[in-house]
C-alpha cells in the first residue's frame, strides 16, 4: 500500500509569491495532519482534519496560512504570500482511527525555501 | 491538552554502548505514547508504540521503551547502539482520536 505521499519535494520561490503543498494520505484513514518542522521550533502541529473536516487549527500561524480538504484523499497547504520565514519542512500526516489505534503515519516532507 | 517533554536536546554514545533516550508526558489519563525516527532529509519512522497492558514494548531495529505511570514517562532504550542509529529521535503523545503532539526531539550522534 502506498503511504502518505507529499508534493512538491522540494521548493524553492520568492519571498510574496503564492505556495501551495499537496497531501495524498493512505487509502481509508480518515483523519490527516500537517505539521511544520523548523530547527527552532522543532515539530509543529499547524491543523487536523477528521473526515475533511478541520477540528483544530490553533496551530496555523497568521491569515497568510490555509489549509482545505476537499474530499477523502487530497489535501492542500497553501501560503500566500509567504515570506522567509515560512522556510520549513511541511509534513502531511495521516491515521485510520478505527483500526490503527492512532497510529499516525508521515509523509516524506515538503521542503520549502522562500528567499 | 497533552503534551511531551524530552530533556536531552543531543546525546552521543559510542558505538555498541548501551542508549536510554527519555520522554515525559503531561496528560490526565493514560494516553497513547509513541516513539518516532527521523534520519536527515527524510520523514517519520514509527518505531514502537504503547496503547496499553505490558508497559515494556518492543519495537523495530531493536528499540525498546517501557511505560512508567509514576513517572509519566515512556524512556526509549538500545542495549547496543549502531553506526546507523544516528538520527533524531521523537517522542510522541496522543489522546484517543485527538490529535499527536511531538517532543522537540532528541538528536543521537554514534561515537565510532
Amino acid at each position: 500500500d502506498a503511504g502518505v505521499i507529499q508534493s512538491p519535494r522540494h521548493e524553492v520561490t520568492e519571498m510574496g509569491q503564492e505556495v501551495t503543498l499537496r497531501c495524498k494520505p493512505i487509502s481509508g484513514h480518515n483523519s490527516l495532519f500537517w505539521y511544520r518542522q523548523t530547527m527552532m521550533r522543532g515539530l509543529e502541529l499547524l491543523i487536523y482534519f477528521n473526515n475533511n473536516v478541520p477540528i483544530d487549527d490553533s496551530g496555523m500561524p497568521e491569515d497568510r496560512f490555509s489549509a482545505k480538504m476537499p474530499n477523502a484523499s487530497f489535501s492542500t497547504l497553501k501560503i500566500q504570500p509567504s515570506e522567509p520565514r515560512d522556510s520549513a519542512v511541511y509534513f502531511c500526516a495521516s491515521r485510520a482511527d478505527r483500526t490503527s489505534g492512532n497510529t499516525i503515519y508521515f509523509g516524506e516532507g515538503s521542503w520549502l525555501t522562500v528567499v | 491538552a497533552q503534551s511531551v517533554t524530552q530533556p536531552d536536546i543531543h546525546i552521543t554514545v559510542s558505538e555498541g554502548a548501551s542508549l536510554e533516550l527519555r520522554c515525559n508526558y503531561s496528560y490526565g489519563a493514560t494516553p497513547y505514547l509513541f516513539w518516532y525516527v527521523q534520519s536527515p532529509g527524510q520523514g517519520l519512522q514509527l518505531l514502537l508504540k504503547y496503547f496499553s497492558g505490558d508497559t515494556l514494548v518492543q519495537g523495530i531495529k531493536g528499540f525498546e521503551a517501557e511505560f512508567k505511570r509514576s513517572q509519566s514517562s515512556f524512556n526509549l532504550r538500545k542495549p547496543s547502539v549502531h553506526w546507523s542509529d544516528a538520527a533524531e529521535y521523537f517522542c510522541a503523545v496522543a489522546a484517543y482520536n485527538n490529535d499527536m503532539r511531538f517532543g522537540a526531539g532528541t538528536r543521537l550522534t554514534v561515537k565510532p
